[in-house]
C-alpha cells in the first residue's frame, strides 16, 4: 500500500535553533518527492522536489535529504525564524501524477 | 503572472445547493490539479488534467463531483448536490508538466449547512 508517514506530528523550538523532520514512504514505482511549506490559511509552497538520483537538495535555510534505499527524507531548517512557523508536507508521486500520496504534515512552531 | 487563482475564496451554502469552485491556471502550465484539505484526511487529489483532458479521477468522492476544463486557462469544479461532510478547503495547482513544481492557489473555503 503506498503510504507517507511524518514525524513528528508537531514540534516547538525556539528562534535560531536547527531542526530536521522525518517523511518515510512506500510509495512504487518512485516517481519523486516533493516538500512543501503551509502557512495557515494559505496553499502549500514547493521547497524543494527530488528524484530518485538526487540525495540533497538546498533552497536557502531548507535543505532535504533523499535516501532511495532506505526510503526515507528529511528536511532540515537551520537558524529557524519565527516565519518558519507552518506545515511541512512530504509528497511522494509514483510514476504518473494521478498517484500523488500525501504525507499527514509537521506542524512546525517557531518560539521567541 | 498572478499566479493560480480561484474563486469564490469563501462559500457557503446550504445542504443540497449546487456548488461552483473556479480555477484559472498559471499561464503556459498544462497540467491543473484539484486537491481538497480538511484537518480528518489532509490533502488529497480529487482530479488532475493535463492539457485540459483529464487523466484519472479516481479521487474524486462520488457522481455528486465534477469537474471540467473547457480551455487552457479555467477550470471548476463542481459539486451537486452539497452536503455537509463537503465542507473543506478546495485547492487548484498548475504546473508544467505532471512531475514539475506545482504552483497552488489560495484555497476556496467550503462550508456546507
Amino acid at each position: 500500500k503506498n503510504q507517507v508517514e511524518q514525524s513528528p506530528q508537531s514540534l516547538i523550538i525556539l528562534e535560531g535553533k536547527n531542526c530536521t523532520l522525518q517523511c518515510n514512504y512506500t510509495v512504487s514505482p518512485f516517481s519523486n518527492l516533493r516538500w512543501y511549506k503551509q502557512d495557515t490559511g494559505r496553499g502549500p509552497v514547493s521547497l524543494t522536489i527530488m528524484t530518485f538520483s538526487e540525495n540533497t537538495k538546498s533552497n536557502g535555510r531548507y535543505t532535504a535529504t533523499l535516501d532511495a534505499d532506505t526510503k526515507q527524507s528529511s528536511l532540515h531548517i537551520t537558524a529557524s525564524q519565527l516565519s518558519d512557523s507552518a506545515s511541512y508536507i512530504c509528497v511522494v508521486s509514483a510514476l504518473g501524477a494521478s498517484k500523488i500520496i500525501f504525507g499527514s504534515g509537521t506542524r512546525l512552531s517557531i518560539r521567541p | 503572472d498572478a499566479g493560480v487563482i480561484q474563486s469564490p475564496r469563501h462559500e457557503v451554502t446550504e445542504m443540497g445547493q449546487e456548488v461552483t469552485l473556479r480555477c484559472k491556471p498559471i499561464s503556459g502550465h498544462n497540467s491543473l490539479f484539484w486537491y481538497r484539505q480538511t484537518m480528518m484526511r489532509g490533502l488529497e487529489l480529487l482530479i488532475y488534467f493535463n492539457n485540459n483532458v483529464p487523466i484519472d479521477d479516481s479521487g474524486m468522492p462520488e457522481d455528486r463531483f465534477s469537474a471540467k476544463m473547457p480551455n487552457a486557462s479555467f477550470s471548476t469544479l463542481k459539486i451537486q448536490p452539497s452536503e455537509p461532510r463537503d465542507s473543506a478547503v478546495y485547492f487548484c495547482a498548475s504546473s508544467w508538466d505532471d512531475l514539475n513544481e506545482q504552483f497552488f492557489g489560495p484555497g476556496t473555503r467550503l462550508t456546507v449547512l
